[in-house]
This record gives structure tokens, sequence and C-alpha cells, in this order.
């Protein structure tokens, strides 16, 4: 089964700090990568998302890195604020999506006052 | 939640009973998909379905089934020989291009009694 696996489980930053998130993808075909946030109770709302053929995006705090050849991609949310307090998920899919996302199994951030 | 609407958001359900989850879009998007959570489990794919009058099996399809009969409406029922139901479900959407967003419904919570 395609997998995506996804560091760390929780995280716990100060307000202000540099919030990182990991994740690493088994198959080659996969082509678009997605980040998506979710509230309690809420369904998950797209971040930001990366294809390979750039090695970062950027939107607002929100930066991908992605690193092809060691097929990881990280989500960094720069001058974290309590309001980021939520689940984060890393997805990967192949034809952009079309036949469904594979996500990892999620970080629950919480940026402390 | 981008146009997805979800109903009931709350469902409980006997042993033995079939229960049917309504997803409908107002987005004009050709795909729709279904994905069950589990706590600490992220998001697994049941079914999708890319084209009216057509879907395909995900990652763990066995003891649910759809349909799609308008391009709006992607229904997804749980069936008895699904042996454990209660998830919180979510519907989402896609448009045609691979460029295109997969946006996610506010979901059902499902509880077996």
């Amino acid at each position: 089964q395609q997998q995506v696996k996804q560091s760390p489980q929780s995280l716990i930053v100060q307000k202000g700090g540099i919030s990182i998130i990991n994740c690493a993808y088994e198959n080659t075909a996969f082509d678009y990568f997605p980040w998506y946030q979710q509230f309690p109770g809420k369904g998950p709302a797209l971040l930001i998302a990366i294809r390979p053929d750039v090695s970062e995006k950027k939107e607002g705090r929100f930066t991908i890195s992605f690193n092809k050849s060691a097929k990881q991609f990280s989500l960094h949310i720069m001058d974290s604020q309590p309001g980021d307090s939520a689940t984060y998920f890393c997805a990967a899919s192949g034809r952009g999506g079309a036949d469904g996302l594979t996500f990892g199994k999620g970080t629950h951030l919480i940026i402390q006052p | 939640d981008g146009g997805i609407t979800q109903s009931p958001k709350y469902l409980f359900r006997k042993e033995g009973q079939n229960v049917t989850l309504s997803c409908e879009q107002n987005l004009n998007h050709d795909a729709m998909y279904w994905y069950r959570q589990d706590p600490g489990q992220g998001l697994r794919l049941i079914y999708y379905s890319q084209i009216v009058n057509d879907f395909q099996k995900g990652d763990i399809a066995e003891g649910y089934s759809v349909s799609r009969e308008k391009k709006e409406s992607f229904p997804l029922t749980v069936t008895s020989a699904q042996k454990n139901p209660t998830a919180f479900y979510l519907c989402a959407s896609q448009g045609r291009t691979s460029t295109d967003t997969q946006y996610f419904g506010p979901g059902t919570r499902l509880t077996v009694l």
C-alpha cells in the first residue's frame, strides 16, 4: 500500500517560533503534495501545495520545502501564532489528486502563548 | 467549506442497520471523494467518482457503497458489512484540471450504538 509517513505526531512551539512538520513518501509517481489544516470537528482546509518541479513554495508565513531525490517534503510555519494550533496533514497523489489523496497520519500542533 | 454540504452532522446507527450519508456540492466539480477519518489514522480513501455514473474503489471500500446519479451528489451508504463503522466521514470534490484544489465538506460523525 502506498504510504505517506508524517512526523512528529505532536508538536508544541512557543508563540513566534518556527513550526516544522516533515513527511516522506514512497511512490515516485506522486506529483502533487498538499498540506491541509484541520480544526476539531471541521473538515480539512487546503493550506498550501507543491509540485515536484520546484524545491520550495512560500505563501505568507507558510513554506513547503521539497526534496525530490530524498522523497521528502516539509511544512514550515514562521512566526507561529496561537491561532495556528490545529492538526496538520500532509498528502500526496498522482495525476494531481484526481485518483484521491494519500494522507499522512497528522501532526497535532499547539502554539503556546 | 467551499460549497460542499454534508448531512447529517451527527448520525447514530444500531448494529445491523444500513445508513446513508449525504454529500452535495455546488462547485460544478467533476470529481467527488469519500474519506474516513479515525483518531490518529489520518484520512483514508473509501470511494471516488470522476464522472457521473462511474466510480472506483479506494483503499478501504469493503462494507461501503456509493452512487453517482447526478454531478452534484455522491451519497455514501455504510452497510451492515462494515465491521467498525464508527468514524468521521468526509466528502470532497475537485475540478477537472490537475491544478484544482480538493475541497472538503464539514463531515458527518457516525456512531454505532
